[in-house]
């Protein structure tokens, strides 16, 4: 059964800050992975899909990358905003079940 | 283009009522999910509508839970006789394809059994 972990669970930093957010899953037979940001009583804005052939994608100030084999995903966040600050999901997409397994998120507060 | 909807946004029920969600996915997409949201047990997989193919219903927690997809558009999350454990939030997605494609996510609907 696939199982999906994210550390840390909340993180808080200054504007301006480059971070890391930290997914690591049990199962390596992906075919993709997808970041996710939540804000509060919102629903999920999906910010970057990397397949399972890829080994990074970029989205403006947003960079994934992926190691299949060692199961972890690290989504990098360049010159923080508070306006970043959310809840940041990160889900898998398994072979054998046709279904996203979600990890339990880093709420992320960003100050100024 | 319009996103995924959902209705209502926010739903209080007694026990033991029955209740009705609704989703629209988005227009042309094939696939549509429904997910929960729940304090302590985070994001968790309920019923995959793939197209024209049977659903996906292993992630139903007991037989109270249904649901259906009329169309192959606008989809209806029945929960009957709720309980208080019911209380979460109930996000719906829908994919242009089935399989492993990107989900875009609707706001969600929060229940709420008192």
């Amino acid at each position: 059964k696939q199982e999906v972990t994210q550390i840390p669970a909340a993180l808080s930093v200054p504007e301006g800050e480059n971070l890391v957010l930290n997914c690591s899953f049990t199962d390596s037979a992906i075919y993709n992975l997808q970041w996710f940001r939540q804000d509060p009583g919102k629903g999920l804005t999906s910010l970057l899909l990397i397949q399972s052939s890829q080994r990074e994608q970029t989205s403006g100030r947003l960079n994934a990358s992926l190691d299949k084999s060692s199961g972890r995903s690290t989504l990098y966040i360049a010159a923080s905003q508070p306006g970043d600050s959310a809840t940041y999901l990160c889900a898998v997409f398994t072979g054998t079940a046709s279904k996203l397994t979600f990890g339990t998120g880093t709420r992320l507060q960003v100050t100024l | 283009g319009a996103g995924v909807s959902q209705s209502p946004s926010n739903k209080v029920t007694e026990k033991g009522k029955d209740v009705e969600l609704r989703c629209d996915p988005i227009s042309g997409h094939t696939a549509l999910y429904w997910y929960r949201q729940s304090l302590g047990q985070g994001l968790e997989f309920l019923i995959y509508f793939q197209g024209n193919s049977a659903p996906d219903k292993s992630g139903l927690p007991s037989d109270r839970f249904s649901a259906e997809r009329t169309g192959g558009s606008v989809s209806t999350l029945t929960i009957q006789r709720t309980q208080q454990e019911d209380s979460a939030v109930y996000l719906c997605a829908s994919s242009l394809v089935p399989g492993p494609n990107e989900q875009f996510f609707g706001p969600g609907t929060r229940l709420t059994v008192l």
